[in-house]
């Protein structure tokens, strides 16, 4: 059974910082990999899309990695921005074609 | 091209009455994926759904919630006989295939109060 775990569970940096957030899943027959982010009382919005053949996917100052054989997925947020503040979420599909979600961490940008 | 939309955004409800949820996927997508936010939790998977069949809901509670995807309109979420314990925001999501190499979308979600 795919279990998803994200850690830290909350982050607050200063303005500018780079940041790395972490996930790492239990079952490494992952097909695929997505982070999202919530704002509060908001929807999902589809950041990053990491698929089985892939290792690495860049959007703007995001970037996101996978490593299958350390059941392993990170996201580097470069320069953050107050504008970042938001919950993110990964999820990694396995072969029952759906997402499984972690608890997501909290991030916090202080201007 | 529109996006996924859920309706409505907020719902309330009184404890035992039913609660009907709507989910309109993406043009194009023939997968629905129903997903439960419990306040401070992450999202819990309920139902996956193509057009006119379910193809796994091992993730929905046994009594009081159905789901439906007809062949023509919106995938419905039903809750029959709520109470307290079934407020959360109700999310869902669609793709043109299942989750295996294909990008997920959701909707802004119906947040369901029980009163």
């Amino acid at each position: 059974k795919q279990e998803v775990t994200q850690i830290p569970a909350a982050l607050s940096v200063p303005e500018g910082e780079n940041l790395v957030l972490n996930c790492s899943f239990t079952d490494s027959a992952i097909y695929n990999l997505q982070w999202f982010r919530q704002d509060p009382g908001k929807g999902l919005t589809s950041l990053l899309l990491i698929q089985s053949s892939q290792r690495e996917q860049t959007s703007g100052r995001l970037n996101a990695s996978l490593d299958k054989s350390s059941g392993r997925s990170t996201l580097y947020i470069a320069a953050s921005q107050p504008g970042d503040s938001a919950t993110y979420l990964c999820a990694g599909s396995g072969n029952t074609g759906k997402l499984i979600f972690g608890q997501g961490t909290t991030l916090q940008v202080k201007p | 091209n529109a996006g996924v939309m859920q309706n409505p955004r907020h719902l309330v409800r009184r404890r035992g009455q039913e609660a009907r949820l709507r989910c309109s996927p993406m043009k194009g997508h023939s997968h629905v994926y129903w997903y439960r936010q419990l306040p401070e939790e992450g999202l819990k998977f309920m139902v996956y759904l193509q057009k006119e069949n379910i193809i796994d809901e091992s993730g929905m509670p046994k009594e009081r919630f159905s789901a439906e995807f007809p062949k023509e309109g919106p995938s419905i979420l039903r809750i029959q006989q709520v109470v307290r314990g079934d407020s959360a925001a109700y999310f869902c999501a669609s793709s043109r295939s299942p989750f295996l190499n294909t990008e997920a979308f959701f909707g802004q979600g119906t947040r369901l109060t029980v009163v």
